[in-house]
């Protein structure tokens, strides 16, 4: 059964902290890797996704990478609005449509 | 543009009422699934649409759940003789392609059983 860990599951960071997100996952083969973000009372916000081993991807303040065990999510020089929890997900290659998620990390960025 | 809309946005039900729960993907996407989120997890998932096939219905907790989609758009997630492990956030997603890389999410429906 795919599983994802994600660490730590609460971050408090001051304006400008920059810090990074981990997410490790079992799946007998990766077909995707996935970050969403989650603001409170809303549905996920699809922010990226990785397909194989050393592959990045950036946007704005954010990067994401993936080794053949876990993903980062490192948050350069955050800013309030970066507040929000950050889940990341998996699927399994074999034509399945399943996407198993982690709990996820809720980001507190402090002004 | 429009985005993934849900309805009801809440839902208060009596523990064995039924109810349903309305999902409008985006216009043209072939993708649909359906998430439950309880309070401080990630979504979990339910099931899944190709147009109007559900291809996967194995995350569903129990026969109590049905959801179709009979003209390859709008979706239905009938929960019968709710009970209080019910109460959860339910998610609707969408993607344009075959493949789920990108999803679109709704704002959810939260469900309280009483």
């Amino acid at each position: 059964e795919d599983q994802v860990t994600q660490s730590p599951e609460a971050l408090r960071l001051q304006e400008g902290e920059s810090s990074s997100l981990n997410c490790s996952y079992t799946v007998s083969g990766l077909r995707g890797l996935f970050w969403y973000r989650q603001d409170p009372g809303k549905g996920p916000e699809f922010l990226f996704t990785l397909y194989s081993a050393g592959e990045e991807k950036e946007k704005e303040r954010l990067k994401a990478t993936l080794t053949k065990k876990e993903s980062f999510l490192h948050i350069t020089a955050p800013k309030p609005e970066d507040s929000a929890t950050y889940l990341c997900a998996v699927q399994e290659s074999g034509g399945y449509q399943k996407v198993t998620f982690g709990i996820g990390t809720k980001l507190q960025v402090i002004p | 543009g429009a985005g993934v809309s849900q309805s009801p946005r809440y839902k208060v039900a009596k523990r064995g009422q039924d109810v349903a729960l309305r999902c409008d993907p985006i216009s043209g996407h072939v993708s649909l699934f359906w998430y439950q989120q309880a309070l401080g997890q990630g979504p979990e998932f339910l099931t899944y649409f190709q147009n109007e096939a559900q291809l996967d219905k194995s995350g569903l907790p129990s026969d109590r759940f049905f959801a179709e989609r009979p003209e390859g758009s709008v979706s239905t997630l009938k929960i019968q003789r709710t009970q209080q492990e019910d109460s959860a956030v339910y998610l609707c997603a969408s993607s344009l392609e075959k493949a789920s890389y990108e999803q679109y999410f709704g704002p959810g429906t939260r469900l309280t059983v009483t």
